[in-house]
């Protein structure tokens, strides 16, 4: 069975730094590409970053481009997001999700760490 | 950047009403069209997979169809345990974007 485990959020003062893990488990990492979805409180989700199962392509939504760094650890089985210069407009939940192997969309989302970023 | 729209923004149904909800993209993006249902407090659920295809275990009143900018889900017979939020989400490949519709909450009458 696939486990996402996100860890890392927290409150944060706007302008400071954040960095989120997510620790997977069930599956072969490696063999997939893995995404941040973001949710913020009564709203709907919203796609962050991605990148793919060797790290050569990763992708950012324009409001976090610039500002967030995805990667990721084959070795560890971790997918790790890096949030600098962060908003007010940050805070959401964040989701670790895994892409589904014979289709691009979302097969398994962990239970999401959540950020809140207020001075 | 592709733009995801839905329609209606929310609606009540009776139970064992049909409901329809649409959900259109910006430009072509084909059948890469996923739809989730997410209930208060959990993650997304992913029930149908490339516009039309239904997740193993999804109950069959689900289903969805359209292709190119212009797609349909239904749930045929309304049950008290489809109360949620459906999203659409088209998808691509990195480094291109993915974008989630704004949702239709469905309630009961």
């Amino acid at each position: 069975e696939v486990h996402l485990v996100e860890s890392g959020g927290g409150l944060v003062q706007p302008g400071r730094s954040l960095r989120l893990s997510c620790a997977a488990s069930g599956f072969t990492f490696d063999d997939y590409a893995m995404h941040w979805v973001r949710q913020a409180p009564g709203k709907g989700p919203e796609w962050v970053s991605g990148i793919t199962w060797n790290s050569g392509n990763t992708g950012y939504a324009d409001s976090v481009k610039g500002r967030f760094t995805i990667s990721r650890d084959n070795a560890r089985n971790s997918l790790y997001l890096q949030m600098n210069s962060l908003r007010s407009e940050d805070t959401a939940l964040y989701y670790c999700v895994k892409v589904a192997l014979l289709w691009g969309g979302f097969d398994s989302w962990g239970l999401g760490t959540l950020v809140t970023v207020s001075s | 950047d592709i733009q995801m729209t839905q329609s209606p923004s929310s609606l009540s149904a009776s139970v064992g009403d049909r409901v329809t909800i649409t959900c259109q993209a910006s430009q072509d993006i084909s059948n890469s069209l996923i739809w989730y249902q997410q209930k208060p407090g959990k993650a997304p659920k992913v029930l149908i997979y490339d516009a039309s295809n239904l997740i193993t275990g999804v109950p069959s009143r689900f289903s969805g169809s359209g292709s190119g900018t212009d797609f349909t889900f239904t749930i045929s017979s309304l049950q008290p345990e489809d109360v949620a939020t459906y999203y659409c989400q088209q998808y691509d490949y990195l480094p291109r974007e993915f974008t989630f519709g704004p949702g239709t909450k469905v309630d009961l009458k």
